[in-house]
């Protein structure tokens, strides 16, 4: 079992729409939750950053951790087409005596207008 | 722009040869960060260093090796070239040591093709 899955999509939905990205992972010991979006031909950049079970809310997105079933979801509303991206989940911890994030493979969004 | 910049941004190599990507982490940040970015299997962990010191490791293959200089800027060498080694590298850079806890910023990566 891979230690973070993530849905690849691809993902398309009109503007406006409701946006759920989900993410399993396996490894009880991750304690900090990130979310990062990647554009087209650019680096990812950190989106979100949770560090425990429940909801966390900043502007249109929500990230959402269920430590208790290993379930990390980002909520984007109000879809706009500036959010077509590849989004990653990424969750971390310690890992061989260092802190690491280990990436899902990404979901890749398109919102069309 | 995240500050943290790549060189080269393109490559075109053939197997066996070696290659040097290198990065320069935006200003202030202490560690960098080198990841592989493959369709297959995504974006993957290779190597920080924190300070000129390995501070933890990843996937990384022994024909790859990095390190970094007193002005904290780093350099990726990978040797002994597969088609498989073909690729996105990205550098990333954090303020502290505290891995994967900090946020990093990534550049814009160097895209490896291995004929």
């Amino acid at each position: 079992q891979k230690e973070v899955e993530q849905d690849p999509g691809p993902l398309s939905v009109p503007e406006g729409a409701i946006v759920s990205l989900n993410c399993t992972y396996s490894n009880s010991a991750f304690q900090y939750f990130m979310w990062y979006r990647q554009y087209s031909r650019k680096g990812p950049e950190l989106l979100m950053y949770t560090y425990s079970s429940g909801n966390k809310e900043d502007g249109r997105f929500t990230a959402q951790v269920d430590k208790s079933s290993k379930y990390i979801s980002l909520f984007i509303r109000d879809s706009q087409p500036s959010d077509s991206a590849t989004y990653l989940c990424a969750p971390g911890g310690p890992q061989g005596g260092s802190e690491k994030l280990v990436f899902g493979k990404g979901t890749k969004l398109t919102v069309n207008p | 722009d995240s500050g943290v910049t790549q060189t080269p941004k393109h490559l075109i190599t053939a197997t066996g040869q070696r290659v040097t990507l290198r990065c320069s982490p935006r200003s202030g940040d202490l560690s960098v960060y080198w990841y592989q970015q493959s369709l297959d299997q995504g974006l993957q962990f290779l190597i920080q260093y924190y300070n000129g010191e390995e501070r933890a490791k990843g996937n990384i293959l022994e024909r790859f090796s990095a390190q970094q200089f007193p002005d904290l800027h780093s350099e990726l060498n990978l040797s002994s070239l597969e088609l498989g080694d073909s690729a996105l590298y990205f550098c990333a850079s954090s303020v502290g040591l505290a891995g994967g806890s900090e946020t990093q910023y990534f550049g814009p990566g160097t895209r490896l093709l291995v004929l």
